[in-house]
């Protein structure tokens, strides 16, 4: 398994240009996780779903959306990008049930917006 | 409200000694917390869980404890090394949907 993949790796961006991170996963995990971390802090929750066509706001979805038409994919779309934006952002997959809640991570975009 | 907080934001240690790193937790009410741990420029890595019944756990040179009486969480690497260098993060299990919660985090920086 590959697990949870995240790209682009990388990307600089304009301001109030737009772009779409991809994120995957091939554990057929039903939850899945958008995340920032902006440097020497924790994680935020952007964006969750709990399954396919459904998603709901986390922490700070604001300049953000997301969308869920497959159990396997979660991309992050990012409108007018801002200065603030600029973070790592990390995809995250997780089972439902089976009492097991550990959220297991990809290696994370670096964006930087300038 | 609800938060997960970290003690100590840097600790450095000699190589083979051993680490604790400590996290303190607000919800009384939490059942299960998670240590993970975020090498630089990867992503969060699980390490050890624990859920509230229990008191202790070990893994391999790892263990954790939690004292539910004064909401207190710690991980113990043993004889650390320096491929334990890395910032190491306690989460706060908030179903129904898995989200977690995460602190700020502790870098552990291991001196050779």
């Amino acid at each position: 398994n590959a697990g949870v993949t995240q790209t682009p790796k990388f990307r600089i961006l304009k301001i109030g240009q737009s772009m779409t991170l991809q994120c995957a996963q091939d554990m057929n995990h039903n939850y899945m996780y958008w995340y920032r971390q902006d440097p020497g802090m924790g994680l935020k929750l952007i964006y969750y779903s709990v399954g396919a066509g459904i998603t709901d706001k986390g922490e700070v979805p604001n300049g953000y959306n997301v969308s869920r038409s497959t159990t396997e994919d979660f991309p992050l779309r990012l409108e007018l990008a801002a200065p603030s934006q600029t973070s790592v952002y990390f995809c995250a997959s997780s089972y439902s049930g089976q009492g097991r809640y550990e959220q297991y991570f990809g290696p994370g975009t670096r964006l930087t917006v300038t | 409200g609800e938060s997960v907080g970290l003690h100590l934001p840097t600790l450095s240690v000699q190589e083979g000694d051993n680490s604790i790193i400590n996290c303190a937790y607000s919800n009384s009410a939490s059942d299960y917390f998670i240590w993970y741990k975020q090498e630089s420029g990867k992503g969060p890595q699980f390490i050890i869980d624990i859920r509230s019944n229990m008191d202790k756990r070990q893994g391999q040179r790892v263990t954790v404890l939690l004292n539910k009486t004064v909401k207190h969480l710690s991980l113990q690497i043993a004889a650390t090394q320096p491929g334990d260098s890395a910032v190491y993060f306690c989460a706060e299990y908030k179903g129904p949907t898995n989200k977690l919660i995460f602190g700020t985090g502790t870098l552990l920086a291991v001196q050779p």
